[in-house]
């Protein structure tokens, strides 16, 4: 079955440490994107990418970086310059403009 | 900048009901708009998308409209049921294909 899987499903991350968040697809789609979302809040975009060795800065970008060597694969770093990142990350793909698909998220705390 | 919100931001119906949720947009320039369901600590499903030269779409017991010029779509559910409990959100993409914007979402709880 094709899909988008993340990893781990829970996350905690310690003073001064980057974490990294996994997304994985298998869809053969060309974009990918992370969202952040707080509790009663609508998603808020960190980063996306269109293709591969490519991305874009989205609303709320300062303290997370990303790579996307492969089209597969879209891995989010939120570093220590997040002073707040706890919340719920949801990573997503679509092939242009049909519907985004979604991943079951990573739930991020702070130890 | 495109900003889109969800009118109510919950809402509790007895089941059987027939129910409409809202959703607003400031910017027209649309390419389309999905509705999602999300379940607790779940990612969301998608359950229409509506593109910008359509009204509407039908999936089952909902259907969605879409009036780009007034900036608004509603997801109407028919028939409602206790497993449709959950929130609803509903997401455009401007007109480069490129950035989705999501609302805010409308929690729903249907009860037997």
């Amino acid at each position: 079955d094709g899909g988008i899987t993340q990893s781990p499903k829970y996350l905690f991350r310690k003073e001064g440490q980057n974490v990294t968040l996994s997304c994985e697809q298998n869809l053969n789609h060309d974009a990918m994107y992370w969202y952040r979302q707080d509790p009663g809040q609508g998603l808020r975009l960190i980063y996306y990418s269109q293709i591969v060795n490519d991305f874009q800065k989205g609303d709320i970008a300062e303290g997370y970086s990303v790579s996307r060597e492969k089209k597969e694969s879209f891995p989010l770093t939120v570093t220590s310059a997040q002073k707040n990142p706890t919340a719920f990350y949801l990573c997503a793909s679509s092939g242009g403009v049909q519907p985004q698909h979604f991943g079951d998220g990573t739930r991020l705390s702070i130890l | 900048k495109q900003e889109v919100t969800q009118i109510p931001a919950a809402l509790s119906v007895p089941e059987g009901e027939n129910l409409v949720l809202n959703c607003s947009f400031t910017d027209s320039a649309i390419y389309n708009l999905q509705w999602f369901r999300q379940d607790p600590g779940k990612g969301l499903t998608s359950l229409l998308l509506i593109q910008s030269s359509q009204r509407e779409q039908t999936s089952g017991r909902l259907n969605a409209s879409l009036d780009k010029s007034s900036g608004r779509s509603t997801l109407y559910i028919a028939a409602s049921q206790p497993g449709d409990s959950a929130t609803y959100l509903c997401a455009v993409l401007d007109n480069y294909g490129q950035n989705f914007v999501f609302g805010p979402g409308t929690r729903l709880s249907v009860l037997p």
